[in-house]
Parts: structure tokens; C-alpha cells; sequence
């Protein structure tokens, strides 16, 4: 256990909807990444928030969005769902500059249908 | 850009040691990984090596990396079946925090 939680476990949504992820961070960690990670796939960064506040992104478009709220838990946003963006979502938190550090959840695996 | 390559697919025999191979592109990489998925879970980081060292060991499993040929092994002595899962190789660099992941190689193990 890394005391890094995701909710919900699993989700089932239409494509257009609109989903929420949830993420709350290991103690003591200010820092939360995002990562997709497609069926027999590595995970892909989306972003990361530090301070409420995005800092660095990856390759996703805008309407992947996210939250960071004052006591370090997260969430994630997706409007518009695709059926590619069905996939495993994992955070991972951290203290910042110190991705050795880099606690994972268990994910939220999502399926667009 | 930054790109990690490491094989599919690996079937070891219990008891054997299986070893993972993987390169990465990124000569700014400041960390290397090796992370641990079980089917269902997340990710477990199992040990990372920085990249001026060449060796790390920690119990059974021993990192050894060629920063000149960018290649990183992960060396798993006596594999056991708890051992079965998939591997992943990751770098970071300085820049910021980002983790940059391989697709993973699904060990098997053979009894």
C-alpha cells in the first residue's frame, strides 16, 4: 500500500460524456502527475500540479484537464470522451524534484464505449 | 526526443535469473527505473539507479546501466513465480519530474 488512493476503482462512460477522476496523495507529498496508460502500453505523463497549479504537461489535448485543491489531493478531467481514451489512469504523487520518490495508486481504469 | 525500447515478452524457468534489457534515447536522463506491474495493480517501483553510477544491487535484483550506449538491465536472481508481472524502464531528467515510461515486458515464468 503507498497511501496514494484513486476513485472511482473503475468507471464506465459514453463517448461525449464528461468524467472526474479522483486522486489523494501520500502524506507529506504537495506534488501530483497524472499518467494514461493505454492496454499493453507504458504510461504517458498528461500533467502534473504543484501549488493548485499546472506544472508541465504532455501530449494530450486541452480538454484533458485537471485540480489540484490545498491539500494536495487531485483530480482529473476529461470532457468530450473518445473511445481511445479508454484506459488506465494512474496518479502518483511525489514531493517536488524528487520523482524517486514517486508513490503510484492503484488507477482508475476507464472505458469509453 | 525521448524515447525508452525494451523487448515484449521474456519466459525464464523458475529459479533461473531473468534478465531485462531496455535503451533509452534521452542523454539528459538524470534517473533510470524499474518499475513493477502486477496484473490489476499500479505501479510498484521496485529500484532506480542515477545516472553516474554504473551497478546498484539490492537483494536479488542488480541495475546495471551503460550511460556511453544508453542501456539499462534489470537482473532478477532466482526468479520466482511472484516474479511474474510485467517490468517497466522509466527515466526522469532534471527538466521536471516527468516519468518516462517503456511499454513494459511481460516476464513469464516457466515452471
Amino acid at each position: 500500500e503507498t497511501g496514494v488512493t484513486q476513485s472511482p476503482t473503475h468507471l464506465i462512460k459514453t463517448r461525449g460524456q464528461q468524467v472526474t477522476l479522483r486522486c489523494s496523495s501520500q502524506s507529506g507529498h504537495n506534488t501530483v502527475s497524472w499518467y494514461q496508460q493505454a492496454l499493453g502500453q507504458g504510461p504517458q505523463f498528461i500533467f502534473q500540479y504543484y501549488r493548485e497549479e499546472e506544472n508541465g504537461r504532455g501530449n494530450f489535448p486541452p480538454r484533458f484537464s485537471g485540480l489540484q485543491f490545498p491539500n494536495y489531493s487531485s483530480e482529473l478531467n476529461v470532457n468530450a470522451l473518445e473511445l481511445d481514451d479508454s484506459a488506465l489512469y494512474l496518479c502518483a504523487s511525489s514531493t517536488t524534484g524528487s520523482s524517486t520518490e514517486a508513490f503510484f495508486g492503484q488507477g482508475t481504469r476507464l472505458t469509453v464505449v | 526526443g525521448e524515447d525508452v525500447e525494451q523487448s515484449l515478452f521474456l519466459s525464464v524457468r523458475e529459479g533461473d535469473s531473468s534478465v531485462i534489457n531496455c535503451t533509452y534515447t534521452d542523454s539528459s536522463s538524470t534517473y533510470l527505473y524499474w518499475y513493477k506491474q502486477e496484473p490489476g495493480a499500479g505501479l510498484q517501483l521496485l529500484t532506480y539507479i542515477f545516472s553516474n553510477m554504473d551497478m546498484k544491487q539490492d537483494q536479488r535484483l542488480t541495475v546495471l546501466l551503460n550511460k556511453k550506449d544508453k542501456h539499462l538491465s534489470l537482473r532478477i536472481a532466482d526468479t520466482q513465480t511472484g516474479d511474474s508481472a510485467i517490468y517497466f524502464c522509466a527515466e526522469s531528467s532534471n527538466r521536471d519530474d516527468k516519468i518516462i515510461f517503456g511499454k513494459g515486458t511481460r516476464l513469464h515464468i516457466l515452471p
